[in-house]
């Protein structure tokens, strides 16, 4: 019940278009759902971030979308660029364990051609 | 965002030795840090929560005596992987939530290399 589900695990995009990962989760106490972008050799960073309370959130030409009852949330990337090639991986966290744990997704390697 | 340091950047050893990975919070104050581990094309594993001022909470089978943390200040969490081997070669990466939001900031990762 702590798992996230991520997919695609790789995927390919051609400059200008848009690229879309998904996520699911099984435990209805999550209240945070991140994603980070993590290149080789690199740390990952935090991208962009929804709480239940909104469906969809953008910033730039990143978005998250957010369906509650369905218990999945996707990110879309928008005018997809060459440098927007790396890893990215959507997590959850619940707010109520006072834990500050996240779970994270399994991860996304997403190639975008020139 | 919010500044994460780790140092060394990257350490390469001797089977057998010790290894201390530092991971420190630049511009907040963290009562809580965490570390995972990520292998090459793989998601990240929490190994542990760091806890200042007291004891660090571990995973379900992460090692407490082979990999120690020590979390003295608000801002500097430690990492030793003690009597290391070459199955320990992995990046290791620390984040610290800067409140309790769940908002993680991470580090750049200590890629550790035993030989």
């Amino acid at each position: 019940q702590q798992q996230v589900k991520q997919s695609p695990q790789s995927l390919i995009v051609q400059k200008g278009g848009i690229s879309i990962i998904n996520c699911a989760y099984e435990n209805t106490a999550f209240d945070y759902f991140p994603w980070y972008q993590q290149f080789p050799g690199k740390g990952p960073a935090l991208l962009i971030a929804i709480r239940p309370d909104v469906s969809e959130k953008k910033e730039g030409r990143f978005t998250i979308s957010f369906n509650k009852s369905a218990k999945q949330f996707s990110l879309h990337i928008m005018d997809s660029q060459p440098g927007d090639s790396a890893t990215y991986f959507c997590a959850a966290g619940d707010g109520s364990s006072n834990t500050g744990k996240l779970i994270f997704g399994q991860g996304t390697t997403l190639q975008v051609k020139p | 965002g919010a500044v994460v340091s780790q140092h060394p950047s990257r350490v390469i050893c001797k089977s057998g030795t010790s290894v201390k990975i530092e991971c420190r919070s630049l511009d907040f104050q963290a009562t809580t840090m965490f570390w995972y581990r990520q292998f090459p094309k793989q998601s990240l594993m929490l190994m542990a929560t760091s806890n200042e001022g007291s004891k660090a909470t571990y995973e379900q089978g992460v090692e407490k005596d082979k990999f120690l943390i020590n979390h003295a200040s608000l801002t500097l969490s430690t990492l030793t992987v003690t009597s290391a081997h070459p199955e320990d070669s992995s990046f290791y990466i620390c984040s610290a939530p800067r409140d309790y939001n769940n908002e993680q900031f991470f580090g750049p990762g200590t890629r550790l290399t035993v030989l």
